[in-house]
């Protein structure tokens, strides 16, 4: 069974540009999350997709995040207009409908961001 | 709310010796436990977890968790380091009534030498 996905793997933009990340959960997952850590500190909730829906988005930092997730398959994260505090890695997380209540999740290899 | 500490940012042990890596967590209700670990270029790796029952949870690769609820922790330990267990590893915590994500402390490098 394939993993969580995550595209691309790194991505470098300077400041003001536009950059969409790629998340492809395990097939069948309907719970998506993404999650970020910034240098050195704690993985951070951003949010979470069950299938199409957002379920909680309490953690998304602004609204120069904007994430979706249409037919309930793949999601991505746009940042718009990205900022120098946006860099970190970016992990994508899915379960399936079963696990929802204890929180196991499965994580993707994450991608790294870096604005200059 | 909830949160986690990993007071240690890094561990260094001797290959061969026992390790310990230190989680205290704080939730409003019944905790769910996790580590993940991170190698070097790689995404986070479930080792193990805690919901219910024995308090002693056994994970991958030789790591085991004591949930310690008096003391709200829940210790990584591995009897015998290998060089190869040197990665960043995370715990996190969930709860009954907390909604759907995890919480994650800041991570603690483990750092096996010969």
């Amino acid at each position: 069974e394939a993993g969580v996905t995550q595209f691309p793997s790194h991505s470098v933009i300077e400041k003001g540009q536009t950059v969409t990340l790629r998340c492809d959960p395990i097939s069948g997952h309907d719970n998506l999350y993404w999650y970020r850590r910034v240098m050195g500190k704690e993985i951070k909730f951003l949010l979470h997709f069950v299938k199409e829906s957002k379920q909680d988005e309490s953690g998304m930092p602004n609204n120069r995040f904007l994430a979706e997730r249409t037919g309930g398959t793949y999601s991505t994260l746009k940042v718009q207009p990205a900022e120098l505090e946006d860099s970190g890695v970016y992990f994508c997380a899915s379960s399936p409908i079963y696990l929802i209540r204890i929180n196991e999740q499965f994580f993707g290899p994450g991608t790294r961001l870096t604005v200059l | 709310a909830q949160s986690v500490a990993q007071p240690e940012d890094q561990v260094n042990v001797a290959e061969g010796n026992p390790l310990t890596v230190k989680c205290t967590y704080s939730v409003s209700g019944n905790p769910y436990l996790f580590w993940y670990v991170q190698y070097p270029n790689r995404g986070l790796q479930f080792l193990l977890k805690y919901i219910t029952g024995d308090n002693l949870v056994k994970g991958s690769y030789g790591f085991e968790a004591e949930f310690n609820k008096s003391q709200t922790s829940f210790h990584l330990k591995k009897p015998s380091a290998l060089v190869s267990d040197s990665a960043l590893y995370f715990c996190a915590v969930s709860y009954t009534g907390g909604g759907n994500k995890l919480t994650f402390g800041t991570g603690t490098q483990l750092k096996v030498e010969l």
